[in-house]
């Protein structure tokens, strides 16, 4: 099994400013995700951190807000840009090594917005 | 595009009490199917994960049935504790939009009252 950790565990924001999440695994792993958890709601993939190349993202969501890094295999960050009330949200990591094998998540950084 | 339910949305049980959630989804071309918990607050947990060659997985009090043909996937829980109480969240990983992709239900909350 792979450990996630993430930081911040928790942050409250202004409007306007940015917040990069960082996501650190203890080991090497193949796929990285990031996805979003609105309160009262399921998970939904913001987009594939891909490594050494730009991320993959999902419809809706989009670079200049959410800009992605994958320097390497164990370490990924998101940014959370010029945030709205809206963004107001859980963001969590997750990782898998093959498509076959279980995929496991992150504690989660709970993001408010002011 | 893949759709995934969960019914029902919330269940409440006495202690004791063996229970069955529901998962379904639109597209059978998967390639595993995963069983998540949640707690309030937190990151995701995996339960058990099946491939969509298997016909079901056991852990514990918990097992897993996947009938692929139908979309349907079933969990089973036994003799249930207040421990079990959480969100559990079916989630199937299949192809989309160039790459392998998990997509998720909106979960059942689950209350075992002691």
């Amino acid at each position: 099994s792979a450990v996630i950790s993430q930081k911040p565990s928790r942050d409250i924001c202004q409007r306007g400013t940015s917040l990069t999440i960082q996501c650190q695994v203890d080991s090497q792993v193949t796929m990285m995700f990031w996805y979003r958890q609105q309160p009262g709601q399921s998970l939904t993939l913001i987009a594939t951190a891909n490594q050494g190349s730009e991320a993959t993202y999902e419809s809706g969501f989009v670079i200049d807000k959410f800009p992605i890094s994958r320097p390497n295999l164990t370490f990924s960050t998101l940014t959370v840009s010029n945030m709205s009330p809206e963004d107001s949200s859980i963001y969590l990591c997750s990782v898998a090594g093959r498509v076959t094998d279980t995929q496991y998540f992150g504690p989660g950084t709970r993001l408010t917005v002011l | 595009k893949q759709e995934v339910t969960q019914i029902p949305a919330a269940l409440s049980v006495p202690e004791g009490e063996n229970l069955v959630l529901n998962c379904s989804f639109t597209d059978s071309a998967i390639y595993n199917l995963q069983w998540f918990r949640q707690d309030p607050g937190k990151g995701l947990t995996s339960l058990l994960l099946i491939q969509s060659s298997q016909r079901e997985q056991t852990s514990g009090r918990l097992n897993a049935s996947l009938d692929k043909s139908s979309g349907r996937s079933t969990l089973y829980i036994a003799a249930s504790q207040p421990g079990d109480s959480a969100t559990y969240l079916c989630a199937v990983r299949h192809f989309q939009g160039g790459s392998e992709k998990l997509v998720f239900g909106k979960g059942t909350k689950l209350t075992v009252n002691p």
